[in-house]
């Protein structure tokens, strides 16, 4: 079982729909959450980060923790052909806590 | 500039040459990590630094490679007699602390290439 686990998709949506991202973490003691946007050939872009359970918003962007099921996901309303991008969920786990350990990321592709 | 800078952005290089790669925090970032994206792999760590001091290597893919850091600032990532395999895209992030609550800012990367 992989440390982060995300659905690789493509995960395709049209303009002004709203796009879930799950993720998934083995560590029941991981302590922070993480969501990066890499466009392609680019470096990740921290978009938004979730310590507590609930919901973190930002804008378009909701982060969504649920620590008992040890999910986390990012909902993103109205999206955008700019929102198209691989979508990276990192994890501090409790094992390394100083080290981002990164799902495979979700390739999310917005419709004109 | 405002973001963490790496340099050179690209280098190719023949097997069994040493390379080395820099990078430049965030001005007031204590911490400093290497990461590696190779081709269809997900993000992978090598080390990370608490001012000068490296605590843990085990990320490190082998004792070809080293990383060291000076006056708490700029690191360098040296690779020795690189191999094929190394072929990836070294990315540098640093934050404001080590605390695990930090987010991590990544710089643009360096794609290596050998040959």
């Amino acid at each position: 079982q992989k440390e982060v686990e995300q659905n690789s998709g493509p995960l395709s949506v049209p303009e002004g729909a709203i796009a879930s991202l799950n993720c998934t973490y083995s560590d029941r003691g991981s302590q922070s959450f993480f969501w990066y946007r890499q466009y392609s050939g680019k470096s990740p872009e921290l978009i938004m980060f979730i310590y507590s359970n609930g919901d973190k918003e930002d804008g378009r962007f909701t982060a969504q923790l649920n620590k008992a099921s040890q999910y986390v996901s990012l909902l993103i309303r109205d999206s955008q052909p700019s929102d198209s991008a691989t979508y990276l969920c990192a994890v501090t786990l409790s094992g390394s806590a100083r080290q981002l350990t990164f799902g495979s990321g979700t390739q999310l592709t917005v419709l004109p | 500039g405002a973001g963490v800078s790496q340099s050179p952005s690209n280098k190719v290089t023949e097997k069994g040459k040493d390379v080395e790669l820099r990078c430049d925090p965030i001005s007031g970032h204590t911490a400093l990590y290497w990461y590696r994206q190779s081709l269809g792999q997900g993000l992978e760590f090598l080390i990370y630094f608490q001012g000068n001091s490296a605590p843990d290597k085990s990320g490190l893919p082998s004792d070809r490679f080293s990383a060291e850091r000076t006056g708490g600032s700029v690191s360098t990532l040296t690779i020795q007699r690189t191999q094929q395999e190394d072929s990836a895209v070294y990315l540098c992030a640093s934050s404001f602390s080590i605390l695990s609550n930090q987010p991590q800012h990544f710089g643009d990367g360096t794609r290596l290439s050998i040959l």
